[in-house]
């Protein structure tokens, strides 16, 4: 089964860029897209195909994939984006979910 | 709007069956892909399945020989089976669309979540 890795956890001060980074082998020839998940809630989609936000999606997240790694970048993050993030990508016909990542903002 | 909500027995027992049902309100599942997923407590999220035109499944290969997925377009449901449960299953299953014609890739719409727990 295809996989996708993610840094367990990232650290961010308010203000600044967050970086998250997933890989996978030729990810770069997929669409991948990022889901934000808060306690208790479920998963909400934030990057679709690579880079592209939906509706009511803060113009400052961000996407992007190349390679073997797609990384979801978020700029003058605040408190409020702290949460878990998860990558996800299809191949084959299945899905594939990163692990996760916990965006902490302190 | 569109909404998906999960609904079946929060308890199953060891090597018993696990079954739930998700009822889809204001969309027919005769169209999209209409997925589970899974988040033991504490973990990431887990692929298990998708039913797409009605009838048409694909599961996780991890799953498989364990997993059934069906659909009543009549009553707007689809259904998880999953047997032999063991404590590794207990996790919070959500159902959840994708519009593969709007979103390329991703789940676009999610149910709120049911937790099971296996355990005698």
């Amino acid at each position: 089964s295809y996989e996708l890795t993610q840094p367990p956890s990232v650290s961010v001060s308010p203000g600044q860029t967050a970086s998250i980074t997933c890989s996978g082998d030729k990810l770069g020839d997929k669409y991948t897209c990022w889901y934000q998940q808060k306690p208790g809630q479920s998963p909400v989609v934030v990057i679709y195909e690579n880079n592209k936000r939906p509706s009511g999606i803060p113009e400052r997240f961000s996407g992007s994939n190349s390679g073997n790694i797609a990384t979801l970048a978020i700029s003058g993050t605040q408190p409020m984006d702290e949460a878990d993030y998860y990558c996800q990508a299809w191949d084959s016909s299945t899905v594939a979910f990163g692990g996760g990542t916990k965006l902490t903002v302190l | 709007q569109v909404q998906l909500q999960e609904s079946g027995p929060g308890l199953v027992k060891p090597s018993e069956t696990l079954s739930l049902t998700c009822t889809v309100s204001g969309d027919s599942i005769s169209g999209y892909y209409w997925s589970w997923m899974r988040q033991p407590p504490g973990k990431g999220l887990e692929w298990i399945g998708y039913i797409y035109y009605s009838e048409r499944t694909k599961y996780n290969p991890s799953l498989k020989s364990r997993l059934s997925i069906s659909g009543d377009t009549s009553k707007h449901q689809f259904s998880l089976k999953l047997s032999s449960v063991t404590a590794a299953d207990t996790a919070v299953y959500y159902c959840a669309r994708a519009n593969l014609a709007l979103f390329k890739d991703a789940f676009d719409i999610w149910g709120q979540g049911t937790m099971v727990t296996v355990s005698s």
